[in-house]
């Protein structure tokens, strides 16, 4: 079965500081890709980037930087020098085919980035 | 913006009525998938349509059903409306339906059974 654990519930940062969400997760399928999405208070998610299940490397654009550790099932995310933009509620996603086309996301890692 | 447009916004129902809710897709994109976000918790997957047919569905009972429409738009439709309904429902379209496809979102309508 699927899970995406995402146990930072809310994190609270100062502007500049480094912040980085956590994200577990567990499926049986060797074939799979992992998202991240941003939601601000407007309501509509937006995507950030995708992870296939055989592509380990990590990523860097800008600011932001992705950890994916097969080893440890985990896909981690790290904003560098945050900034008031950056606050939002994060999500961690995982889809695969089975069955159907299939799709979870973790609860999200509310961020709050103080001036 | 991501082209993705639901109606209504927002929308207050009674228990036991029913709801349609409707999205219409980013141009040039023939996917598209239904979710439902509780206040405070991530998005639930409940299905997703390729091409008018359904090809994914997650763990929501049949009084949750949908259409996709010839122009790719499309329509979520609730039945028996139960309390626990009350949502925020999000429509996302994406290109095609592969697995590592990103969804564009739209901002949701936000249903409250009373």
């Amino acid at each position: 079965a699927q899970k995406v654990t995402q146990a930072q519930t809310e994190i609270s940062v100062v502007e500049k500081e480094d912040v980085t969400l956590d994200c577990v997760y567990e499926t049986r399928d060797t074939t799979y890709y992992l998202f991240w999405y941003k939601q601000p208070p407007s309501g509509e998610l937006v995507f950030l980037i995708r992870r296939n299940s055989f592509d380990e490397q990590n990523e860097i654009s800008g600011r932001y930087s992705w950890n994916f550790q097969k080893s440890t099932s985990s896909f981690n995310f790290t904003i560098t020098a945050s900034q008031v933009v950056d606050s939002a509620v994060y999500f961690c996603a995982l889809s695969e085919w089975t069955g159907g086309f299939k799709t979870i996301f973790g609860a999200g890692t509310r961020l709050f980035v103080k001036a | 913006e991501t082209g993705v447009t639901q109606s209504p916004t927002h929308l207050i129902k009674t228990r036991g009525q029913q709801v349609t809710l409707r999205c219409s897709s980013q141009s040039g994109h023939n996917t598209v998938s239904w979710y439902q976000q509780a206040l405070g918790q991530g998005p639930q997957f409940i299905f997703q349509y390729y091409r008018e047919e359904e090809n994914g569905r997650g763990n929501f009972p049949p009084r949750f059903s949908g259409l996709q429409f010839p122009n790719y738009s499309s329509e979520l439709n609730v039945n028996a409306l139960e309390l626990d309904d009350s949502a925020l429902y999000l429509c996302a379209s994406k290109q095609d339906d592969r697995v590592g496809t990103e969804a564009f979102f739209g901002q949701g309508t936000r249903l409250t059974v009373v």
